[in-house]
């Protein structure tokens, strides 16, 4: 099967701009998430989507973050404007169903974001 | 709140030698635990979890883990290194009893695999 797509693989942009990443998940995975991996730290969940809707933005900087699933396939992660510490790599990840705790997530290679 | 925690921020082994990477993690109800392994300019990817039944699971590539509920951890473990195995291992938790939960990593632990 087809991995999980992300484009593009690099961005770098000044402070005060707007970036947006897109992600393309795996064929019939119903959830779909965003994770925010800053240099030398472990993965942290920005926002998790079950098909279109929202489950977890808990730790999503609504200020300037924002992210949508408009058809519960693809979706696009937008940062407006961007701070020097938005600086990571922003990984998109799925899995098969939200009701299957267990399901391993499958992640895409990632955007690596610099702001500068 | 969940967490995790891998104490050592890297690892050195010779190949050959068996290499083992700890975890510990905090939830207030039952874990499910989760091995990922990530290779530069990567995403990450799954190595194994634990999620009931045989405290020991095994995994791809030769890998290994023990979950150990007293000592609330789930080490990696393998008998054997390669020098492909070096790496960015990452621990993750979720804990099966809080509905809507988010999957929790640890900072991660570097293995340096030596010929």
């Amino acid at each position: 099967e087809a991995g999980v797509a992300q484009s593009p693989r690099y961005k770098i942009i000044e402070k005060r701009q707007s970036v947006a990443f897109w992600c393309n998940p795996i064929s019939g995975h119903a959830t779909l998430y965003w994770y925010q991996q800053i240099l030398g730290q472990g993965p942290k969940l920005l926002i998790q989507f079950q098909n279109n809707g929202v489950v977890d933005d808990s730790q999503l900087p609504k200020d300037r973050f924002s992210a949508e699933r408009l058809k519960g396939v693809d979706s696009t992660l937008k940062i407006q404007p961007a701070k020097l510490e938005d600086s990571a790599v922003y990984l998109c990840a799925s899995s098969a169903s939200r009701d299957n705790w267990s399901s391993p997530l499958h992640f895409g290679n990632g955007t690596r974001l610099t702001v500068t | 709140a969940q967490s995790v925690a891998q104490p050592e921020d890297q690892v050195n082994v010779a190949e050959g030698n068996p290499l083992t990477v700890k975890c510990t993690y905090s939830v207030s109800g039952n874990p499910y635990l989760f091995w990922y392994v990530q290779y530069p300019n990567r995403g990450l990817q799954f190595l194994l979890k634990y999620i009931t039944g045989d405290n020991l699971v095994k995994g791809s590539y030769g890998f290994e883990a023990e979950f150990n509920k007293s000592q609330t951890s789930f080490h990696l473990k393998k008998p054997s290194a390669l020098v492909s195995d070096s790496a960015l291992y990452f621990c993750a938790v979720r804990d099966i009893n809080n509905a809507g939960n988010m999957l929790t990593f640890g900072g991660g632990t570097r293995l340096m695999v030596k010929p």
